[in-house]
C-alpha cells in the first residue's frame, strides 16, 4: 500500500491527451514538491518533471506537472507509441520522514 | 557525463549479507545528497536509504536496523551495506543523486539482488 496513490493504468490513442494523479496528504504533496520519473520497460527510471512542474532539458514540452493542495497531475499530449512505460510521483514525507513514490500507473497507448 | 554504476548485486541466503556499491563520475559528488531505491520484480519503486553531504543518514523501517549507507567521497562512492537479508529484500537496487533533496537525477542502471535458499 503506497503512501501516494496512483491509478494502476491509463490508456489512449496515439495523438490524445493522458493525464495520471497522484494523491497524498499534507505531509507530502501538501507541503513538499512533486517529481515524476518515466520507466521504460527493462530501464531504469528516468526524472520527467521536477519541483512539481519543471521539465528537466530534453524533455518534451508534451508532458507537463502540476500540483495542487494534496494532489498532483502529470498530463501527456500528443501521445507516441514510445511513451508506453511505467510512471511515478514521488516526494517526501516530512512527518514519516522518509521519501513516498506512488505505486506506479501503467501507460498504454492503444 | 553525470553517470550512475552500481554493483555488488547477486545471490545470497537468507539471513546473509552482502554490500553494494555505486561509482559516481560527471559531477562533484561530497555536494550531494544520495539515496538508494529498489524495485522488485513487477513491482513499484521503494526508497531505501539516503545520506546527506555531511553523512547524516535516514531508513525507511523495512529496512532501518538491517542496512547501512555510507559514502567514500575520496573515491566518488557510495555503498549500502545489507545484513539479515530477507526474500523481501530481492529486488533491483539503484543509487540515485538528489538534486536540491527534492529530486532523483540521475539513476543508476541497477543491480539486482536476489535472497534465496
Amino acid at each position: 500500500q503506497s503512501v501516494l496513490t496512483q491509478p494502476p493504468s491509463v490508456s489512449a490513442a496515439p495523438g490524445q491527451k493522458v493525464t495520471i494523479s497522484c494523491s497524498g496528504s499534507s505531509s507530502n504533496i501538501g507541503n513538499n514538491y512533486v517529481s515524476w520519473y518515466q520507466q521504460l520497460p527493462g530501464t531504469a527510471p528516468k526524472l520527467l518533471i521536477y519541483e512539481n512542474n519543471k521539465r528537466p532539458s530534453g524533455i518534451p514540452d508534451r508532458f507537463s506537472g502540476s500540483k495542487s493542495g494534496t494532489s498532483a497531475t502529470l498530463g501527456i499530449t500528443g501521445l507516441q507509441t514510445g511513451d508506453e512505460a511505467d510512471y511515478y510521483c514521488g516526494t517526501w514525507d516530512s512527518s514519516l520522514s522518509v521519501w513516498v513514490f506512488g505505486g506506479g500507473t501503467k501507460l498504454t497507448v492503444l | 557525463e553525470v553517470q550512475l554504476v552500481e554493483s555488488g548485486g547477486g545471490l545470497v541466503q537468507p539471513g546473509g549479507s552482502l554490500r553494494l556499491s555505486c561509482a559516481a563520475s560527471g559531477f562533484t559528488f561530497s555536494s550531494y545528497d544520495m539515496h538508494w531505491v529498489r524495485q522488485a520484480t513487477g513491482k513499484g519503486l521503494e526508497w531505501v536509504s539516503a545520506i546527506g553531504t555531511a553523512g547524516d543518514t535516514y531508513y525507511p523501517g523495512s529496512v532501518k536496523g538491517r542496512f547501512t549507507i555510507s559514502r567514500e567521497n575520496a573515491k566518488n562512492s557510495l555503498y549500502l551495506q545489507m545484513n539479515s537479508l530477507r526474500a523481501g529484500d530481492t529486488a533491483v537496487y539503484y543509487c540515485a543523486r538528489a538534486v536540491n533533496g527534492d529530486w532523483f537525477d540521475p539513476w543508476g542502471q541497477g543491480t539486482l539482488v536476489t535472497v534465496s535458499s
